[in-house]
């Protein structure tokens, strides 16, 4: 199936720095998705991203769909305690008759206080 | 809001049980999805359903079955649990049509997750 590379895996950033994760794929997505998951609870989404190019804010985050449509990137500036968790990217195509969502591996954020 | 529900949070199993994984959605959505979420690994598709009654597989539905008798309820079925199936067990569902090449667009058509199941298999 199709793999989407996503880095860094983990990270510790102090509170108030400024965070960056993106996500690669070998194929092409017709949108791109990042989603946050607290511990113990299940992914919401953050950001959708529907055109190449795409550039798109919600508070703090930034998340941009890649002109090649093969790579996403999510911005989080002025990080804070509550921003810890996992985040996935996902990556929707086309194929096999269905529209499939493919998930990332996931950046583990901490964030020390 | 949508909301997803999933029967329970933590199960505790013997390894040849059978297995229920029970999941719930009040927004009529017509698509819903099994997934399990192991560390390294990310979210990986066990089973999907977009109508009553239809399954298609996944990535890996080795192990599993489903069940979709009413269009908010889908069922994911270990009928001999093993200890390789310990694991999260998310559900979601969509309203965004699978069927279609085309984009309905909009983040309220994208998947919304469940609680998830945390499932340990002895």
């Amino acid at each position: 199936g199709q793999q989407l590379n996503q880095s860094p895996q983990s990270m510790f950033i102090q509170e108030g720095e400024d965070v960056s994760m993106n996500c690669t794929s070998s194929s092409i997505f017709n949108t791109w998705l990042w989603y946050k998951q607290d511990p113990g609870e299940g992914p919401v989404l953050l950001i959708a991203l529907y055109k190449a190019g795409e550039l798109t804010s919600n508070g703090r985050l930034t998340a941009q769909f890649g002109i090649t449509r093969k790579d996403s990137f999510l911005n989080i500036s002025a990080s804070i305690p509550s921003d810890v968790g996992i985040y996935f990217c996902a990556g929707r195509s086309y194929s096999g008759g269905y529209q499939k969502v493919t998930f990332g591996t996931g950046t583990k954020l901490q964030v020390i206080p | 809001d949508v909301k997803v529900t999933q029967s329970s949070r933590y199960l505790v199993k013997r390894t040849g049980e059978k297995v229920f994984l029970e999941c719930v959605q009040d927004m009529d959505h017509e698509n819903m999805f099994w997934y399990r979420q192991d560390p390294g690994l990310g979210l990986r598709l066990i089973y999907f359903s977009y109508d009553v009654k239809m399954k298609e597989k996944g990535d890996i539905p080795e192990g599993y079955s489903v069940s979709r008798e009413k269009k908010e309820r889908f069922s994911l079925i270990l009928e001999s649990a093993s200890t390789n199936q310990t694991s999260m067990y998310l559900c979601a569902s969509s309203y965004l049509a699978l069927l279609s090449p085309g984009l309905a667009g909009g983040p309220r058509n994208e998947q919304f997750f469940g609680p998830g199941t945390r499932l340990t298999v002895l």
